[in-house]
């Protein structure tokens, strides 16, 4: 069971545009939101993260919006560039505590980007 | 460069073998987890350690087991390696404990296994 379901699969942008990538979760014991960039050949990098306590969260051109009633968030790539080429992921976690943490990701499939000049 | 180092950057084996992957995590961090992706499955959580101790485990295989060494390096050992196995096996670390319920994950730069 896909408990983070990710659209679109593929995303096509030209340079300068913006790029809309959507996740929605149904576990609401969720409450830890990030989203990873993934270069070829390169493991997932931290991008930018959110918790459910805020609507919006803005680091530069990126900018996460975050929906609790709907429960989904997408990530919105202003200007985007041929370098923001990579694929996505977003993630959700949960807090399992039992003396240290557990904050396990559970991962969306991926959004393949390319931004064409 | 995330601070996450694995060893080795491919592995080429056959079916039925098994194979050991190592991971150093960041200096001072005490988590360490694994994850396997595949291009059908994307990435799965596999297991957890945190200062040793195994914290928390997911869709991980009977075959496949891991351990985090005092050190606090971590290795995951691949058994009866089957066809399904090949993979990219990344390994993240993070500090470990976080107030307000989140504590940053760095990846490695992963493990291409390839199963002939």
């Amino acid at each position: 069971q896909q408990q983070v379901k990710q659209s679109p699969q593929s995303l096509i942008v030209q340079k300068g545009g913006i790029s809309i990538i959507n996740c929605a979760y149904e576990n609401t014991a969720f409450d830890y939101f990030p989203w990873y960039q993934q270069f070829p050949g390169k493991g997932p990098a931290l991008l930018i993260a959110i918790r459910p306590d805020v609507s919006e969260k803005k680091e530069g051109r990126f900018t996460i919006s975050f929906n609790k009633s709907a429960k989904q968030f997408s990530l919105h790539i202003m200007d985007s560039q041929p370098g923001d080429s990579a694929t996505y992921f977003c993630a959700a976690s949960s807090p399992q505590y039992s003396g240290a943490g557990s904050y396990q990701l559970t991962f969306g499939k991926g959004t393949k980007l390319s931004v064409i000049p | 460069d995330s601070g996450v180092t694995q060893t080795p950057k491919h592995l080429i084996t056959a079916t039925g073998q098994r194979v050991t992957l190592r991971c150093s995590p960041r200096s001072g961090d005490l988590s360490v987890y694994w994850y396997q992706q595949s291009l059908d499955q994307g990435l799965q959580f596999l297991i957890q350690y945190y200062n040793g101790e195994e914290r928390a485990k997911g869709n991980i295989l009977e075959r496949f087991s891991a351990q985090q060494f005092p050190d606090l390096h971590s290795e995951l050992n691949l058994s009866s390696l089957e066809l399904g196995d090949s993979a990219l096996y990344f390994c993240a670390s993070s500090f470990g404990w976080a107030s307000g319920g989140s504590d940053t994950q760095y990846f490695g730069p992963g493990t291409r296994l390839t199963v002939l």
